[in-house]
């Protein structure tokens, strides 16, 4: 079983769409979580930490579940440049473990 | 300041040959992680040094090796080049490494092409 799942996508939504995506790892003892945004041929960027309480930065939203082992990102009114890939990213002991991400294409 | 740097951006080489990339943390930063990406696919965690001590290996032969130097730059070496190994290879710095919670930071990466 892989660390770490994320939703297949792709994902074409139109501008001003909410969208959201969900991860789930599978380690119990994993520490931290983070949502990275990775644009083609970039390296990856972080978007957010992902508290347990969950946590807010603009029309960004992440959760965590601990219970049932899954993280989510929420974005509202998505823009043209909100277009990328996801990652989610659970650490575990001393290993980051990264999804194979989620790609996002905001349409006009 | 200067983020997470990496030399050299870009590479050819051929089966059989070595290589050597290298990489600068953020300035405070300790702790350095490399990781290799495959196209599609998320980053795949290789090593993680922190205060010149390797504190984590991933699922990787033993032609990978690395190094931390004491100014917390450092080298990923990777001997006898298969065509599998072409891959975009990224470093990350953060301020602290092992287990914990703390944020990576990636450097732009090194793509290396095997022919």
């Amino acid at each position: 079983r892989k660390e770490v799942e994320q939703d297949p996508g792709p994902f074409n939504v139109p501008e001003g769409a909410t969208v959201a995506f969900n991860c789930t790892y599978s380690n119990s003892a994993s520490q931290s979580f983070f949502w990275y945004r990775q644009d083609c041929r970039k390296e990856p960027k972080l978007l957010m930490s992902v508290y347990s309480s969950g946590n807010e930065d603009g029309r960004f939203t992440a959760q965590l579940n601990r219970a049932s082992q899954y993280i989510s990102l929420l974005i509202r009114d998505s823009k043209l440049s909100d277009s990328a890939t996801y990652l989610c990213v659970v650490n575990t002991g001393n290993q980051f473990y990264f999804g194979t991400g989620t790609s996002l294409t905001v349409i006009p | 300041d200067a983020g997470v740097t990496q030399s050299p951006t870009h590479l050819i080489k051929t089966r059989g040959q070595h290589v050597t990339l290298r990489c600068s943390p953020i300035s405070g930063h300790k702790s350095v992680s490399w990781y290799q990406q495959v196209l599609g696919q998320g980053p795949q965690f290789i090593f993680q040094y922190y205060e010149k001590e390797e504190r984590g290996r991933g699922n990787f032969p033993d032609r990978f090796s690395a190094r931390q130097f004491p100014n917390y730059s450092s080298e990923l070496n990777v001997n006898a080049l298969l065509l599998g190994d072409s891959a975009l290879y990224l470093c990350a710095s953060s301020l602290y490494g092992g287990s914990g919670i703390y944020e990576q930071y990636f450097g732009p990466g090194t793509r290396l092409t095997v022919t």
